[in-house]
């Protein structure tokens, strides 16, 4: 079945380092693909997105190119800051179907001390 | 409203007990959809809604679990003679309309049950 595995945290960075959450995927067809972030005491957000290979899904100083040849989607950002602090899901959808039928890696959270 | 609304934010109950999750979607929202996520896992989908039609429901665990939409905008989510295997956060989240990846969806806060 189709399958998101992210890279396990915490991950702990000081301010303007840069960041790379890892994203790998298994699916079936042509899948959508997304970031997810959930900041402390808030709901999941949108963070990005991209729905055809080679698409590069850009938010807030995040990127990430969806890579259909390593079935990849890994986050990355050239200078986090303090604020960037969160918990972030890297999720697929299949080809067609609702984007709510989402199906979520077990998250990444991110520490950036200032 | 401005945003997805779920209530109770917690809960706690006893073995046994029912419980009734609580969402209000963003007005004009078509599609409703539960999520529930366990500690240190990402959320798993449980069903979704387009109005009051429930279109699948394959994630629901067992038949301990149900949801409605009876006019197509608030949903309850109930869970039956609950187990603790039951505690997790439960997720609402509403778009302006399914079958198409070009519709954001918006999650509310989450419902944090425990069943002790």
């Amino acid at each position: 079945g189709n399958s998101v595995t992210q890279m396990e945290g915490p991950v702990t960075l000081s301010e303007e380092a840069f960041l790379t959450i890892n994203c790998t995927y298994t699916a079936t067809g042509y899948p959508s693909l997304f970031w997810y972030v959930q900041y402390p005491g808030e709901g999941l957000q949108l963070l990005l997105k991209a729905t055809k290979a080679d698409d590069k899904g850009s938010n807030k100083g995040f990127e990430a190119t969806y890579r259909k040849e390593t079935t990849s989607f890994h986050l990355e950002k050239g200078s986090v800051q303090v604020s960037d602090s969160a918990v972030y899901f890297c999720a697929l959808s299949e080809y067609g179907g609702s984007q709510g039928n989402l199906i979520f890696g077990k998250g990444t959270k991110l520490s950036v001390k200032p | 409203g401005a945003g997805v609304s779920q209530s109770p934010r917690y809960k706690v109950t006893k073995r046994g007990q029912d419980v009734a999750l609580r969402c209000d979607p963003i007005s004009g929202h078509v599609s409703l959809y539960w999520y529930r996520q366990a500690l240190g896992q990402g959320p798993e989908f449980l069903t979704y809604f387009n109005y009051e039609a429930q279109q699948d429901k394959s994630g629901l665990p067992n038949d301990r679990f149900s949801a409605e939409r009876p006019e197509g905008s608030i949903s309850t989510l109930t869970i039956q003679r609950t187990e603790q295997r039951d505690s997790a956060m439960y997720r609402c989240a509403s778009s302006l309309g399914g079958g198409s990846s070009g519709n954001t969806i918006y999650f509310g806060e989450g419902s944090w049950l425990t069943v002790v």
